[in-house]
């Protein structure tokens, strides 16, 4: 089955700057990644998604990459701000499919 | 529009109970799927209801058991509760069946097993 792996665990990054955060899939027949933030104690909220016949989209401050030769996928936070600190989850699925396999998240922190 | 609401939001249970979380889905929305989050770690896919079958399930023993109602509102029951049920359990509900776009979470129920 699908197995999602996600990097770092933490991210600590200086406001301003930009943080990445990888992933890895390992079924090749996934093809849907969404990418979900949460606040502490707050609900998952999907920011971006992207599906396997785009390279890569953006959203504002938010871009997010796919090389599907590679499997993997890449979340892009550019000119970080304070709100933007929360736990964010990478996601894989076949979008026929019922269920999300999710990674295990990375803490975002910025700092002032 | 009403978004998806959990409850009870916060629960203790000990070992060997039965314990039911209850969600209502965000209006026009016809599918549920329930996940666990342990504390740390992303959501665990349990199942996921559609039209009032179910219409998945992941890796979860036949003891975590759901409903889905004509309203689209759904239950999931665990029985014979054990220590490692602890965790956060997340309602999503989506217009469609399948993954094919957004999941919009409730706020989840804390689970605390003794």
């Amino acid at each position: 089955g699908e197995n999602v792996e996600q990097h770092p665990s933490t991210l600590s990054v200086q406001e301003g700057d930009s943080a990445v955060i990888k992933c890895t899939y390992s079924d090749s027949a996934s093809n849907y990644f969404p990418w979900y933030k949460q606040e502490l104690g707050k609900r998952p909220q999907l920011i971006i998604d992207i599906r396997s016949n785009v390279g890569e989209k953006k959203d504002q401050r938010i871009a997010v990459t796919l090389n599907k030769t590679a499997k993997h996928f890449s979340l892009h936070i550019t000119e970080t701000q304070p709100e933007d600190s929360a736990v964010y989850f990478c996601a894989a699925s076949i979008e026929s499919n019922y269920q999300l396999i999710w990674g295990a998240g990375t803490k975002l922190i910025i700092k002032p | 529009e009403t978004g998806v609401t959990q409850s009870p939001t916060h629960l203790i249970k000990t070992r060997g109970q039965q314990v039911t979380l209850r969600c209502s889905s965000q209006s026009g929305h016809n599918t549920v799927s329930w996940y666990q989050q342990a504390l740390g770690q992303g959501p665990q896919f349990i199942f996921q209801y559609y039209r009032e079958e179910e219409n998945g399930r992941g890796n979860f023993p036949p003891r975590f058991s759901g409903l889905q109602f004509p309203n689209y509102s759904s239950e999931l029951n665990v029985n014979a509760l054990e220590l490692d049920d602890s965790a956060l359990y997340l309602c999503a509900s989506s217009s469609q069946q399948g993954i094919t776009g957004e999941l919009f979470f409730g706020e989840g129920s804390r689970l605390t097993v003794l």
